[in-house]
């Protein structure tokens, strides 16, 4: 069965330090990974997302993620932390033929502290 | 930049009774979806609609349940006999079609069921 594992429920980071959201999927052939972020009240915003090629994909608001296909796992991260990163974050992952549907993660709150 | 728009923000209705979400999805967007996010717990999908037709369905997609675009900018989603258990946010997205483009979500209508 198709699942998207994202392992932290919060994650807690000081502003400016790096910050690293976790994902792993498992999905058969090559999937499509995406990342969402939600904030309050609001529906959910595309970040970046990984197609083909290079295995690290840069998104909005200086985001990137590492695509890495022996661990079947695409990482958000972001070198420095805004206090306005604050929000809910959830991976995403269809497969590349076949299906629309995206199957989502649990999602991660982010908290980043002043 | 062209968003999804959906009304209401927030439903309250009777179980039993009918409702139904509206959205306008971005205007040269050919692929429309419904999703669900019951509280804490994650993002479903429900339906995938192209050309006046359900293109994908899942297994919560039941009979209660209709989509339709009767006009050429409005998508809805009909719940027959709303039960306690279809009180849940739910999320109308909409893409070009690429396999390789994401969706775009809008804010979300909360469905609340007494």
């Amino acid at each position: 069965a198709q699942s998207v594992a994202q392992p932290e429920d919060q994650v807690n980071v000081a502003e400016g330090n790096p910050l690293t959201v976790k994902c792993t999927y498992s999905v058969s052939g090559n999937p499509y990974l995406f990342w969402y972020v939600q904030y309050p009240n609001r529906g959910l915003q595309f970040l970046l997302k990984y197609i083909t090629g290079d295995n690290l994909v840069k998104g909005s608001y200086g985001f990137e993620a590492e695509f890495n296909k022996s661990q079947t796992s695409f990482h958000l991260k972001k070198p420095s932390a805004l206090v306005s990163d604050s929000a809910l974050y959830f991976c995403a992952v269809k497969k590349s033929y076949n299906t629309d549907k995206l199957i989502f993660g649990t999602g991660t709150r982010l908290q980043v502290f002043p | 930049e062209p968003e999804v728009t959906q009304t209401p923000s927030h439903q309250v209705t009777q179980m039993g009774q009918e409702v139904i979400l509206r959205c306008v999805p971005i205007s040269n967007h050919l692929y429309f979806y419904w999703y669900r996010q019951i509280l804490g717990q994650k993002v479903e999908f429900l339906v995938s609609f192209y050309n006046n037709e359900i293109s994908e369905k899942s297994e919560i997609f039941d009979d209660q349940f209709s989509v339709e675009r009767p006009d050429g900018s409005n998508f809805t989603l009909k719940i027959r006999s709303t039960k306690l258990e279809d009180s849940a946010m739910y999320f109308c997205a909409s893409s070009t079609g690429d396999s390789n483009q994401p969706q775009h979500f809008g804010d979300g209508t909360r469905l609340s069921i007494l």
